[in-house]
């Protein structure tokens, strides 16, 4: 059974940083693609990064370009997204997703207030 | 990259059959055959119904079908039922190397 799970969310003061997991489980997490989705409280879905098989290709939304950093760990099956500089607009659920989309984590909370 | 435009409601009564539209341009919709549809029920996880503009994933009803005509995506709903009520997005991927995604469409069963 494909399982992907988050952790790492939780409140932050404003310019603090995050570093949010996926760890993965029930697929060959090194042959596919991965991606993170955010969802601020009571909004719609927005697209945050991908990351390609190695790591070694990277793609961020302009939102979050130069604050969020996506990397991967395929030896154990672990996706993680660094967020730094974080302001309120940052304020949402962060989801992981395979590939195509077609698996979803049940996602991490990220409060940015003081 | 603004996010694609879908009606913010869409209700219908039992059995009948429903469409969310989702526009967006020649960079997105337009330009790939890379549209997906995903339904969200309140405080869970979104799921894929539809891919790659009009597969459906194992497991989807075939009562969701998905189509697009230049840079409109649409996603039907037939023989609505009551588990259907829930929010719907699209998605696309872009010219950019990224992807967008819709405003969201909250669907209703009367």
């Amino acid at each position: 059974e494909v399982q992907l799970v988050e952790s790492g969310g939780g409140l932050v003061q404003p310019g603090g940083s995050l570093r949010l997991s996926c760890a993965a489980s029930g697929f060959s997490f090194e042959d596919y693609v991965m991606k993170w989705v955010r969802q601020p409280p009571g909004k719609g879905l927005e697209w945050v990064s991908t990351i390609n098989f190695g790591g070694d290709s990277t793609y961020y939304a302009d939102s979050v370009k130069g604050r969020f950093t996506i990397s991967r760990d395929n030896s154990k099956n672990t996706m993680y997204l660094q967020l730094n500089s974080l302001t309120a607009e940052d304020t949402a659920t962060y989801y992981c997703a395979r590939s195509t989309f077609d698996f979803w984590g049940q996602g991490t909370m990220v409060t940015v207030s003081s | 990259q603004s996010a694609l435009t879908q009606p913010a409601s869409v209700s219908g009564s039992p059995g009948q059959s429903i469409t969310i539209s989702c526009t967006g341009t020649s960079s997105d919709v337009g330009g790939y055959n890379y549209v997906s549809w995903f339904q969200q029920y309140p405080g869970k996880a979104p799921h894929l119904m539809i891919y790659e503009v009009s597969k459906r994933p194992s497991g989807v009803s075939n009562r969701f079908s998905g189509s697009k005509s230049g840079n409109t995506a649409s996603l039907t709903i037939s023989g609505l039922q009551a588990e259907d009520e829930a929010d719907y997005y699209c998605s696309s991927y872009t010219i950019r190397s990224s992807y967008v995604f819709g405003t969201g469409t909250k669907v209703t069963v009367l």
